[in-house]
This record gives structure tokens, sequence and C-alpha cells, in this order.
């Protein structure tokens, strides 16, 4: 089935250290998201990618770095920059060019700073 | 500055009956989308519709209608004939189309409890 898959959906980490968050989609989509999500909070992007190769901050970046050298993947590291790092965070992805096309989103990775 | 906003409490609601959830915008863009989504328990995000800023018509899918008035700003979402698993968080976010991309701007969610 095409859609777009996260892991892992449950991480610990301890202060200082690096975490990558993985997001894979095989529905042939042009853009990628990742968004984080706080209690009782809406969605605040983070970054995003609409081609291979290029990708442009979000609102709230600061503590985060991204890649993306495929079309299908779009990996988010959570630095020990970040002072707040404990969320769920939301993979996305999108047709290009199409107004009406939504957002399809992963079920999540949901990372505890220990 | 804010762009959406969904102020509601928590809302218990009957199974069968018809609930509303509030969501007002703001943009000075003539072109948007807005869209709304639901979020259950688990976690994903589930689309559930869209409007385009010159669409005439209201947006319907099933059970979910969207109630736009362009002048007020407002999109406000339908659900009729509640059932058990409506019980979730739901959405309302705006696309601004003059960005020339699809990112998508959230507001903070309307809790919906179904009760039988």
């Amino acid at each position: 089935d095409g859609g777009i898959t996260q892991s892992p959906k449950y991480l610990f980490r301890k202060e200082g250290q690096n975490v990558t968050l993985s997001c894979e989609q095989n529905l042939n989509h042009d853009a990628m998201y990742w968004y984080r999500q706080d209690p009782g909070q809406g969605l605040r992007l983070i970054y995003y990618s609409q081609i291979v190769n290029d990708f442009q901050k979000g609102d709230i970046a600061e503590g985060y770095s991204v890649s993306r050298e495929k079309k299908e993947s779009f990996p988010l590291t959570v630095t020990s920059a970040q002072k707040n790092p404990t969320a769920f965070y939301l993979c996305a992805s999108s047709m290009v060019g199409l107004n009406t096309g939504e957002l399809f989103f992963g079920e999540g990775s949901r990372l505890t700073v220990l | 500055a804010q762009k959406i906003t969904q102020t509601q409490p928590g809302m218990f609601v009957q199974e069968k009956e018809a609930v509303t959830l509030d969501c007002t915008y703001d943009t000075s863009d003539q072109s948007y989308g807005l869209f709304w989504y639901k979020q259950p328990s688990s976690g994903e995000m589930i689309f559930l519709i869209y409007q385009g800023s010159y669409d005439e018509q209201n947006a319907t899918e099933g059970r979910y209608s969207l109630n736009f008035q362009k002048a007020r700003k407002s999109a406000n979402l339908v659900i009729s004939a509640s059932q058990l698993g409506d019980s979730a968080m739901y959405f309302c976010a705006m696309r601004e189309l003059s960005y020339g991309n699809n990112r998508l701007a959230f507001g903070k969610g309307n809790q919906v409890v179904v009760i039988p």
C-alpha cells in the first residue's frame, strides 16, 4: 500500500544526544514536511522540501537538521541544540503545484528526552 | 501572528447529533485553501475536507461539510450524525497560495468526544 512510514514510533534519548527520525514515502510526492506537535497544541512546521537536494526552514527550525538526498526519504535530526525536544513529530508529503493537494501524514514518532 | 484560530473548549456531543467546530483565519491573500484534519488518539492526521477561496459552493464530503463565510474569514466544520468513531482532535489549516508551496499553517485544534 502507498503511504508514509515513520520510524521509530517511540524513542527515548538522553540529554546531549542527537537523534534521527526516519520518514519514507512511496507516493511519488515531490514535497515532504516535518511538523512538531506539543500537548494541546497544533502542528508547527520545522522544515520542508519541495525537491531533492533542496529544503527550507519552517517556523521552528532551530536545533533541527534535515537532508533530502532521495525523493522518497526526508530524515530529521534532532540535535543537542534543541532545548526542549520532547514532542510528537509528524512527517508529511504532498504533490507540488496542485492547489487542492492535501498533505498525507505518517503515524508519527514520539520523542522523549530523559 | 496566529493565522488560524480555534478557541472552543473540549466538546461533548451526543451520538447521532450534529456538531459544529469553529475556525477563523487571517490572511491578506486573495487565493488560499482551507483544510480540516482529524487526529484520533493514535496520532495520525486524517484529511477530511478542502475549501478553496474561490469556490462558490461550500465543500461537502459525506457527513462533513464546511460552512465557508469568506467575508467573516470563517471556515467552520459541521459533522452530521455523530458517531463514536468521531471522537478525536480536529484541526483547521490554511495554505496561502501566493507562497508557491504546499505548506500548511494549523490551528490548535478542537477536542470532540462523542457519547452514546
